[in-house]
């Protein structure tokens, strides 16, 4: 158990449609990143927060939009929805900012769209 | 955008044999990490590596970092089912305040 927490673990939703993904970090860990894996673009990077502000930004659409709350979990927003956003999407945490940290990843939520 | 090809893409292998994969870069990293990850499940980190030409071992597995700290391989004698897993590596930039890169990933499945 990495002590990454994610959910849901599964989501199924429509075309144009907002979910929101949640993910509380490993006690102690201030920075949470999260990810998306799909098949044929593996594991792509695509936002940072430390301590409640973005840190880095990877290749992550406008549709897009995450934050870090003050307790320090996040939320990853993902609106209008198209079938290609079906994917997993990790959320990852690690004690500092720094680039080399390890990462802790969640279980990860399965996002369809259909 | 540093990239990092890892070959081969697919292994599948008898349980008991040897086998290397690989994790490519023209670019140069900080270190290097490694993850496992099994299927519904995120990755786990197995190692870091950080000196150019270091090589570490965590019990069959022996993961190696190259003198140019462009690319890395990890090594697992007698694999077990196991081992099992895709297995991804992940270079830190060298410098600024660039993402960590993660590689395409090698697909192992050890046949019992």
């Amino acid at each position: 158990d990495s002590g990454v927490t994610q959910t849901p673990k599964h989501l199924i939703t429509a075309t144009g449609q907002r979910v929101t993904l949640r993910c509380s970090p490993r006690s102690g860990d201030l920075s949470v990143y999260w990810y998306q894996q799909s098949l044929d673009q593996g594991l792509q990077f695509l936002i940072q927060y430390y301590n409640g502000e973005e840190r880095a930004k990877g290749n992550i659409l406008e549709r897009f939009s995450a934050q870090q709350f003050p307790d320090l979990h996040s939320e990853l927003n993902l609106s209008s929805l198209e079938l290609g956003d079906s994917a997993l999407y990790f959320c990852a945490s690690s004690t500092t900012g720094i680039q080399n940290s390890p990462l802790h990843f969640g279980n990860g939520t399965r996002l369809t769209v259909t | 955008t540093q990239l990092l090809e890892q070959s081969p893409q697919f292994l599948s292998i008898q349980e008991g044999e040897n086998l290397t994969v690989y994790c490519n870069s023209s670019s140069v990293f900080s270190s290097l990490q490694w993850y496992r990850q099994e299927p519904g499940e995120g990755p786990v980190l197995l190692v870091t590596v950080v000196t150019g030409g270091e090589v570490k071992k965590l019990k069959r597995l022996t993961f190696q970092f190259g003198d140019a700290r462009k690319d890395s391989s990890l090594h697992i004698t007698a694999a077990q089912p196991g081992d099992t897993g895709l297995y991804l590596c992940a270079g830190a930039p060298n410098f600024g305040n660039e993402k960590l890169t993660f590689g395409t990933g090698t697909r192992l499945t050890i046949i019992p």
